[in-house]
């Protein structure tokens, strides 16, 4: 089985606040996406990566950035963390085009 | 227009009646197509993949018709468990990438 595993499940931030947030795959997989998902709005892709040290803006990269040092591992970045950027935070991780797998989600708070 | 669409519900029906969700997408070029399930406050998990053919999975069953560019899931006697989100997701293939497009969902209750 795919597993795709994110550093919190609940997390709470101040404004201004650097946020960082991880995901772990453990399938070898070359692409990986980070998305945001509000009620009413479906998922929202930030930004995905393709390979290692490559990284790609989604829909909505404005106030994020990414890292990806190693295959298995994408961080998404909150260089000043808003309130409007309360929201769950998805992860996920495919083999080429195929079905994407899901972490847990992240559900950020920013006060 | 959205590129993925969706009707939001929810859908209110009893166990065991059948029930239907169609989706319909923009992009004529998209090759792939599926159905992710997300229940509350959790991830969206793939359900089935779509083909051009048609495919079933026990109660469950999704069809693709590329001519009128929707994509169909219907549920055979409907379960308790079956309550969930249903999101409805296309491949489409821009500025050299292949990115998959989530519509925002069909919500389905199912009451005893």
């Amino acid at each position: 089985d795919v597993k795709v595993t994110q550093s919190s499940r609940y997390l709470v931030k101040r404004t201004g606040e650097k946020v960082f947030l991880e995901c772990v795959q453990d399938m070898d997989h070359e692409n990986m996406f980070w998305y945001r998902q509000d009620p009413g709005l479906g998922l929202r892709l930030i930004y995905f990566s393709y390979d290692v040290k490559m990284k790609e803006k989604g829909d909505i990269p404005e106030g994020y950035s990414v890292s990806r040092e190693k295959k298995e591992r994408f961080s998404l970045i909150l260089e000043s963390a808003s309130t409007n950027q309360t929201s769950m935070y998805l992860c996920a991780s495919s083999y080429y085009g195929y079905e994407q797998y899901f972490g847990p989600g992240t559900r950020l708070t920013v006060t | 227009r959205k590129e993925v669409e969706q009707d939001p519900g929810p859908f209110n029906v009893p166990e065991g009646a059948t029930v239907a969700f169609n989706c319909t997408y923009s992009n004529s070029a998209s090759q792939s197509f599926f159905w992710y399930r997300q229940d509350c406050r959790k991830e969206p998990k793939l359900l089935m993949s779509v083909y051009s053919s048609g495919n079933e999975d026990g109660r469950f069953t999704a069809q693709l018709n590329r001519a009128s560019q929707y994509i169909s899931l219907l549920i055979r006697d409907s379960k308790l468990s079956d309550s969930a989100t249903y999101l409805c997701v296309v491949n489409m293939f821009s500025g050299g990438y292949n990115k998959l497009i989530f519509g925002a969902g069909t919500r389905l209750a199912v009451h005893p």
